[in-house]
């Protein structure tokens, strides 16, 4: 059973409109979140980090975390074509003894459309 | 300016060599990690290092070996024992090895065995 899950798309939106990207994660202990935008061919870039349940905006972003669903999501406002790329959603797990091991998901393909 | 480099950005092995591709930053980040990236499968983590002289394996650590013999560098040599080492290589590093810390990613380097 995979740890992280993405649907792994295209989820194609128009120019203007909101993107929603999801992912849901196995491990209740989990605390902290990231979200990554990663261009085709490009290493990835991290865009958001949340660690409490709630909303957490910056700029065009918002990301979202419920802990008790195991559930985090993104929220992109006025999509660009420039947000066209991959968006990886990682949760860290910790490490045995404690530590920052974190786990990805397979990303999602955002495509916005002129 | 402050990041992480890796190079060579691509490398092309023979079958039975061995390879080191480099990665340095200048964060002043503790902790530095090796990530492999294949199509349609998320990151994985290969070797983490907290501290100078000491490291950790990852999920995938078969194949590889690490040093950390300065706070700033992070080499990965594959060997010949890696059996299937065409992948995106990805170096990352963060401040420490609490949960909250983000990690950061270089550029890459994209090895392809001949």
């Amino acid at each position: 059973q995979k740890e992280v899950e993405q649907n792994s798309g295209p989820l194609s939106v128009p120019e203007g409109a909101i993107a929603s990207l999801n992912c849901t994660y196995s491990d209740r202990v989990s605390q902290s979140f990231f979200w990554y935008r990663q261009y085709s061919g490009k290493s990835p870039e991290l865009i958001m980090s949340i660690y409490s349940n709630g909303d957490k905006e910056d700029g065009r972003f918002t990301a979202q975390l419920n802990k008790a669903s195991q559930y985090v999501s993104l929220l992109i406002r006025d999509s660009q074509p420039s947000d066209s790329a991959t968006y990886l959603c990682a949760v860290n797990m910790g490490l045995t003894g404690g530590g920052n091991k974190l786990t990805f998901g397979t990303g999602t393909q955002l495509k916005v459309e002129l | 300016d402050g990041g992480i480099t890796q190079s060579p950005k691509y490398l092309f092995r023979k079958e039975g060599q061995n390879v080191t591709l480099s990665c340095e930053q200048n964060l002043n980040h503790d902790a530095m990690y090796w990530y492999r990236q294949d199509p349609g499968q998320g990151l994985r983590l290969i070797y983490y290092s907290q501290i100078v002289n000491d490291f950790q394996k990852g999920d995938i650590a078969e194949g590889y070996s690490v040093s950390r013999e300065k706070k700033e560098s992070f080499p990965l040599t594959v060997t010949s024992a890696q059996k299937n080492p065409t992948a995106f290589y990805l170096c990352a590093s963060s401040l420490g090895l609490a949960v909250y810390n983000e990690q950061f990613f270089g550029p890459g380097t994209r090895l392809t065995v001949l």
